[in-house]
Parts: C-alpha cells; structure tokens; sequence
C-alpha cells in the first residue's frame, strides 16, 4: 500500500465550478499535513498546510480525519489559473528527520 | 529574497556514466533535502542534511548515489554509475530548521539515462 494514496485524475473541469480532491494516508505517526501546488515543468509549492480543525484560504479549504487518516482538498469558483497538479503531503518528524512524504498528484484542469 | 538555486537545469547522460548536481540553499537555512521526482509521480525524499551532516538518508541507493554539504552551506549529489531508471528531475529544497517549518523547493536538475 502506497504511503499517501489520491486520484491522479485528470479531473476537468468548467471554470466557476466546484472541485473537491481526496487522499488518505497509511502512517498513522504523521504529524503534519499539506497541499502543493506543482505547474507543468516547475517545483511544488506549498498551497496551504491541513489542520484537524478544517482551514479555509480564500478559495481554498482543507479538511484532515486523523481517524480515518484522510485529507481533503476543495476548490471553489475554480478559475483557468488552478489548472495545476495538487500533491497530498505528509510529514511524520522523529529522530531529527522531517522529510516530506508525497503523494502521486491529481492533475486539475479548468476549461473556460 | 533569493531562492534555492541549482544547477545545471538539465542533463543528458549515456548510462553508466557519472553525473552531479549542486544545490545552493536559501541564505541561513540550516536543513536541506534531495527529492527525486520520476515522471507521474510526486517527490521523493533522498536525503535530508542539518548543517553538514546527514538526519536521513534512509531511501538514497547507497551503492550509486552520494551527497554531502561539507560547510553546511551548498551541496551536491552525485549518481555513478546512472542507470536508466535514474531519469527524473532531481529537486533540492531548504528549510530555516528541523521541525515545523515550510521547505522551499528549487527548480530541479532535470536528468535523463540513455
């Protein structure tokens, strides 16, 4: 079983739309939790960090179920510039070490 | 302020030739990361130095992959022999210190065996 499973997609959809993305996760020690943002050819960039409690960003909100181990992502009044590949991320630190753990990417794109 | 900057941007090899990539960290950031991020597939760890020395290296192919930071500053990682399946591009982040904060990511070494 993969470490951090999503759709890879491609998911299109029209702009204005409603588009929510999921993933889970297998190593319940995670301690943190994200969404990148990767543009075709460029590094990830961080999008906005997970909290138990739900977080909103704009557009953007995240929800995390430790319980179920699942983090969602949903984007609202999706505009052309959100076609991107967003990358579930988790982090479980121990030892000193804090390296991320990626999922595979779900590839958005909007059509106007 | 500046970015992670890496070179070179791209890199064609012949395989079992040997290749290197140098990484240069944000100014004052103590920790630093290797991903290797194959075609369809998110980044995955390497290696993870504090300063010059190794936190993690649990997932670096030890007997044709190496890295150091010898001044806790740039560093490099080289492949030898490269293999066809080390064709990915090759991303160096760097993050202020261990624990909790964000990692900025460079825009990668993109390698390719033939």
């Amino acid at each position: 079983r993969k470490e951090v499973e999503q759709d890879p997609g491609p998911f299109n959809v029209p702009e204005g739309a409603t588009v929510a993305f999921n993933c889970t996760y297998s190593n319940s020690a995670s301690q943190s939790f994200f969404w990148y943002r990767q543009d075709c050819r460029k590094e990830p960039k961080l999008l906005m960090s997970v909290y138990s409690s739900g977080n909103e960003d704009g557009r953007f909100t995240a929800q995390l179920n430790r319980a179920s181990q699942y983090i969602s992502l949903l984007i609202r009044d999706s505009k052309l510039s959100d076609s991107a590949t967003y990358l579930c991320v988790v982090r479980a630190t121990g030892g000193g070490a804090d390296g991320l753990t990626f999922g595979k990417g779900t590839h958005l794109i909007i059509q106007p | 302020e500046a970015g992670v900057a890496q070179s070179p941007r791209y890199k064609i090899i012949e395989k079992r030739q040997s290749v290197a990539f140098w990484c240069n960290p944000i100014s004052g950031h103590a920790t630093l990361y290797w991903y290797q991020q194959i075609l369809g597939q998110g980044p995955k760890l390497l290696i993870q130095f504090q300063n010059n020395g190794v936190v993690d290296d649990s997932q670096l192919p030890k007997d044709r992959f190496s890295a150091e930071r010898l001044k806790g500053v740039d560093s490099t990682l080289k492949i030898q022999p490269a293999k066809l399946e080390d064709s990915a591009v090759y991303l160096c982040a760097s993050s202020f210190l261990v624990g909790g904060y964000e990692q900025y990511f460079g825009p990668g070494t993109r390698l390719t065996v033939t």
